[in-house]
């Protein structure tokens, strides 16, 4: 079984819509969660993190972390084609060090 | 401020050469970590340094693979006698101490 897991998709989506990634994992140690976006031939940039469990909101981004149930999940209101890219899950148990990725969910936003 | 530089963008060895991949941390930034991608595959830490230091190689095949982060220069992955299965993509991070990680833009190895 791996550490985490994640939908590899593609996950099709019209303009505007709400988008609902995820994924969960088996190590309860982990206490670090971020999400990466990954464009076709590029490096992972980040886009949020979050400490243990809870909620964070930037702009049109959600991240949400539920320990009890090892699940982790982003959202993205009102999407857009520059959204399309792929989505990596990443956590640590200590700090930023030695990520561990879940193999990325791929969006395509269609105008 | 330059974000982290890899070079090459694209290497392509012949089974049994050696490969060597550079990776020029963003300025300030004294760790570096390694990633690789397989296809289809999310990405597998393979080590983490700080300058002349290996602090976590949990990741690096036993054998074959090396890296080292000098006190001076890039710090440099090396893939020995390299075979079909080293075909990957190879992405270095760096950070400021405990910190969030800036990816690069990888290396592509393809082994023929």
């Amino acid at each position: 079984q791996k550490e985490v897991e994640q939908d590899p998709g593609p996950l099709s989506v019209p303009e505007g819509a709400i988008v609902s990634l995820n994924c969960t994992y088996s190590n309860s140690a982990f206490q670090y969660f971020m999400w990466y976006r990954q464009y076709s031939r590029k490096g992972p940039e980040l886009l949020m993190y979050t400490y243990s469990s809870g909620n964070k909101e930037d702009g049109r981004f959600t991240a949400q972390v539920d320990k009890s149930s090892k699940y982790i999940s982003l959202f993205i209101r009102d999407s857009q084609p520059s959204d399309s890219a792929t989505y990596l899950c990443a956590m640590t148990r200590t700090g930023f060090q030695k990520l561990v990725f879940g193999t990325g969910t791929r969006l395509l936003v269609s105008p | 401020n330059a974000g982290v530089m890899q070079n090459p963008r694209h290497l392509v060895r012949r089974r049994g050469q050696e490969a060597r991949l550079r990776c020029s941390p963003m300025k300030g930034h004294s760790h570096v970590y390694w990633y690789r991608q397989l296809p289809e595959e999310g990405l597998k830490f393979m080590v983490y340094l700080q300058k002349e230091n290996i602090i976590d190689e949990s990741g690096m095949p036993k054998e074959r693979f090396s890296a080292e982060f000098p006190k001076e220069g890039p710090s440099i992955l090396r893939i020995q006698q390299v075979v079909r299965g080293d075909s990957a993509a190879y992405f270095c991070a760096s950070s400021p101490p405990d910190n969030e990680q800036f990816f690069g833009p990888g290396t592509r190895l393809t082994v023929l």
